[in-house]
């Protein structure tokens, strides 16, 4: 199973609204990532977990908050959002945090509208 | 932090047609992969290709580690094929601005 799953795969919240995206893969990878991606721009880092640990936060506003409770689960909660977070979420994993040679996959994205 | 250039930045086929996407990247690598990305949004992985050839169907891909650059060859589009491609250096999690295909019937 070479699956990440992603839910919901549409969201729409107001701007005082909390919300939360997950993100789920059973491939046994140890490195899940978030990354947002605007309207015809690429995908753009936003957090690295390893082994469970958030090893990278690329200065994402705390309105974001990465929450990985197991080996297989990584949640995006969501607060106070402002109409630019409009975008696509996208989770990946990969097999082996640190490695140089990771090959990553990707879930199908959560297309998010901030009202 | 490494640089990940694509070109052309769109491309307009008709159904049938081969082409060529390119990537240049600014230093040393040891993971690149290939990526189509759906109308969807959704990043399907081609190739994780950090040097040599590979071939799939119709695509492969070549990558020279030594001159810093990786093309993607797709043979006899067609209208599935149309989304856009990317490259990117997976170990610095750094994209190109990826290629838009457009295979018209």
């Amino acid at each position: 199973d070479t699956e990440v799953t992603q839910t919901p795969k549409h969201l729409v919240m107001g701007m005082t609204n909390k919300k939360s995206l997950k993100c789920e893969q059973h491939m046994g990878h140890r490195a899940m990532y978030w990354y947002k991606q605007k309207a015809k721009k690429p995908p753009e880092l936003m957090f690295v977990y390893s082994y469970e640990k958030l090893s990278i936060n690329e200065s994402v506003p705390s309105r974001f908050s990465p929450e990985c409770p197991n080996s297989s689960l990584l949640n995006l909660h969501l607060h106070a959002l402002q109409p630019e977070d409009s975008a696509l979420y996208l989770c990946a994993s990969s097999p082996i945090p640190g490695v140089l040679t990771d090959t990553q996959y990707f879930g199908p994205g959560t297309r998010l509208t901030v009202l | 932090g490494i640089q990940v250039e694509q070109s052309p930045p769109d491309l307009i086929l008709q159904e049938g047609a081969n082409s060529t996407l390119r990537c240049n990247f600014s230093d040393s690598v040891n993971n690149l992969q290939w990526f189509h990305q759906n109308p969807w949004g959704q990043l399907i992985n081609l190739f994780y290709i950090p040097s040599g050839t590979k071939q799939n169907g119709r695509l492969s891909a070549t990558t020279v580690a030594t001159e810093r650059y990786s093309l993607l060859y797709i043979s006899s589009s067609q209208t599935t094929d149309s989304g856009v491609y990317f490259c990117a250096v997976t170990g610095k999690s750094t994209f190109g601005d990826g290629t838009t295909l457009t295979v018209k019937p």
